[in-house]
């Protein structure tokens, strides 16, 4: 299996609504990474997860929540979003937490706030 | 001295021709320098990759051109296809930027049959 597999595809929600980002990979990747990207721009990190442990934070807004249940699993959870917060969130996967070891991204799920 | 300049912001070509994105760093300290390709509704995808220690890496129709004296490399696409469509994204990691990929601005290429 070489996917890392991103649920919901898509996702609707009020600013007021609380709703989990899930991800999963079996390829054996110690490392999790969540990226955010809004049309016509890079990738922008947000967390990064080795061996389960949160190692890197980008100074994201308390709203978000990450969790790493287990080394296949990453989750987002999201509380009290706002309408900028709209845009594709992206998981991605590597070898060890490092970039030049090559990310798998996901397809993403492309996140709406109403 | 983080940043990663990619040029052009798009970039249309005509099928079996030759595609050149470019970029340029500023952060002598990085080390890994990868090309990934992005289709509409999925997920960057890596596609190639150089490290400082070689001027070119060939695979298939793309090849990397690395100066490092220039802090400047580039992403040849030889006989371009519709298929080639994409958004290209160059980046740029090393120590410094605690192995983390720093991102170019992206290059969306329209190939025309």
């Amino acid at each position: 299996d070489t996917e890392v597999t991103q649920t919901p595809k898509h996702l609707v929600m009020g600013m007021t609504n609380k709703k989990s980002l899930k991800c999963e990979q079996h390829m054996g990747h110690r490392a999790m990474y969540w990226y955010k990207q809004k049309a016509k721009k890079p990738p922008e990190l947000m967390f990064v997860y080795s061996y389960e442990k949160l190692s890197i934070n980008e100074s994201v807004p308390s709203r978000f929540s990450p969790e790493c249940p287990n080394s296949s699993l990453l989750n987002l959870h999201l509380h009290a979003l706002q309408p900028e917060d709209s845009a594709l969130y992206l998981c991605a996967s590597s070898q060890v937490g490092r970039g030049d070891y090559g990310y798998t991204f996901g397809s993403g799920t492309r996140l709406t706030v109403v | 001295q983080q940043q990663v300049k990619q040029s052009p912001q798009s970039l249309i070509v005509q099928k079996g021709g030759i595609s050149i994105i470019n970029c340029a760093y500023e952060n002598t300290a990085f080390d890994y320098f990868p090309w990934y390709q992005q289709f509409p509704g999925k997920g960057p995808a890596l596609l190639i990759a150089i490290r400082p220690d070689v001027s070119e890496k060939k695979e298939g129709r793309f090849t990397i051109s690395f100066n490092k004296s220039a802090k400047q490399f580039s992403l040849h696409i030889m006989d371009s296809q519709p298929g080639d469509s994409a958004t290209y994204f160059c980046a740029a990691s090393g120590v410094e930027s605690n192995y983390q990929l720093i991102w170019g601005a992206g290059t969306k290429l329209i190939i025309k049959p």
